[in-house]
């Protein structure tokens, strides 16, 4: 079992529309989760953080964490064709202080 | 505005021919990592520092090596390139406090191509 399971999409939403995007992990004492998007030819580029059960709202992004299920989501409203990248979840090993499990990404594209 | 920066952006270098890649940091974070990142693939952890310590991933070739000089440069070294490890290769660093590290910040990149 994968540690870190993301849909690889492509993801295809039309411009305006709520993306949404979806994320569990295994190891039940994750304490922290990450966000990221990474363009095409690009580095990570952190959009949230979250590190309690809930929601967190910053801007047009909402992440949500369910610790009891294991899984955490990325909302993107109004959705714009600049959305359009590969949304990298990541979630911190348990055997380390320092290091994250990447999950393998999903690709969004926003159509116009 | 503190950040992550790597050089060179884009590295040619031949079959078997020694080559470093830098990274140098203004966020005064005390934990810096080197990753590899092929396409369509996640970011792949190479090792990484707290302070002056070093974490070298079990999987990772005896061909890559590296060096952490100060708290703000972090050295990545290849020392025979094989076709193989033409990446994007990736710094980040965190915060570790209390035992806990926050998000990692990427530089920007440095694409390498083994000719």
């Amino acid at each position: 079992q994968k540690e870190v399971e993301q849909n690889s999409g492509p993801l295809s939403v039309p411009e305006g529309a709520i993306a949404s995007l979806n994320c569990t992990y295994s190891d039940r004492g994750s304490q922290s989760f990450f966000w990221y998007r990474q363009y095409s030819g690009k580095s990570p580029e952190l959009i949230m953080s979250i590190y309690s059960n809930g929601d967190k709202e910053d801007g047009r992004f909402t992440a949500q964490l369910n610790k009891a299920s294991q899984y955490v989501s990325l909302l993107i409203r109004d959705s714009q064709p600049s959305d359009s990248a590969t949304y990298l979840c990541a979630v911190n090993a348990l055997a380390s202080y320092d290091k994250v499990i990447f999950g393998p990404g999903t690709s969004l594209s926003v159509i116009p | 505005d503190a950040m992550v920066i790597q050089n060179p952006r884009y590295q040619v270098t031949q079959f078997g021919k020694p080559v470093t890649l830098s990274c140098s940091q203004t966020l005064n974070h005390n934990v810096m990592y080197w990753y590899q990142q092929k396409s369509s693939q996640a970011p792949k952890l190479l090792f990484h520092y707290y302070d002056k310590d070093f974490n070298n991933e079990a999987d990772t070739p005896d061909n890559f090596q590296s060096r952490r000089p100060n708290t703000s440069f972090c050295f990545l070294d290849i020392r025979s390139p094989g076709l193989g490890d033409a990446a994007m290769y990736l710094c980040a660093t965190s915060s570790r406090i209390a035992g806990h590290s926050y998000e990692q910040y990427f530089g920007p990149g440095t694409r390498l191509t083994v000719t």
